[in-house]
């Protein structure tokens, strides 16, 4: 079985300042994916990162960066410098490698205020 | 169409009612999954097609719930006798070949049960 958690409901912060989303995870697979979506007002999700379990390397992409660390089973995404664009609610997902099903946490809500 | 398009945006249906949810994938994709996202939670598997082969449909919450994709592109979901618990977001999503990758999602169906 899979459990995503995202313990923040809802964050919010100003222009600007750097914000970060916590995510644990549980699962009995030794292999998996770990997933961040973005789910704008207009309520498509849209893809942000895929990461495999056994490459624990942190990535940047522009102002995103992700921190996994398997020890501690999280995968958190942290937005620098934030933007008002970037409100929306975000997810974290899990699937196993030989699975299609993805398992969603609850979702964070980010609000960036001018 | 560039997107998932999902239709129609939103539907209100009278308790007992039968709807039918539609799904137009990325012309190409192979995978095409329905989810229901609930107010405020994260999105929960329905089921999953693979071209016009319905290999996963355990998430369906009863059997009120049916899903097709005849010629294995656009798909249906159809929910009869709708009862209030069935208000949701319904989420299609596609992708080009199958598990782990990143999926395209629609912009969703709101069902309102009343």
């Amino acid at each position: 079985a899979q459990k995503v958690t995202q313990a923040q409901t809802e964050i919010s912060v100003v222009e600007k300042e750097d914000v970060t989303l916590d995510c644990v995870y549980e699962t009995r697979d030794t292999t998996y994916y770990l997933f961040w979506y973005k789910q704008p007002p207009s309520g498509e999700l849209v893809f942000l990162i895929r990461r495999n379990s056994f490459d624990e390397q942190n990535e940047i992409s522009g102002r995103y960066s992700w921190n996994f660390q398997k020890s501690t089973s999280s995968f958190n995404f942290t937005i620098t410098a934030s933007q008002v664009v970037d409100s929306a609610v975000y997810f974290c997902a899990l699937s196993p490698v030989d699975d299609y099903k993805l398992s969603f946490g609850a979702g964070t809500t980010v609000t960036v205020r001018a | 169409g560039a997107g998932v398009s999902q239709s129609p945006r939103y539907k209100v249906a009278k308790r007992g009612q039968d709807v039918a949810l539609r799904c137009d994938p990325i012309s190409g994709h192979v995978s095409l999954f329905w989810y229901q996202q609930a107010l405020g939670q994260g999105p929960e598997f329905l089921t999953y097609f693979q071209n016009e082969a319905q290999l996963d449909k355990s998430g369906l919450p009863s059997d009120r719930f049916f899903a097709e994709r005849p010629e294995g592109s656009v798909s249906t979901l159809k929910i009869q006798r709708t009862q209030q618990e069935d208000s949701a977001v319904y989420l299609c999503a596609s992708s080009h070949t199958g598990g782990g990758e990143k999926l395209f999602f629609g912009s969703g169906t709101q069902l309102s049960v009343l």
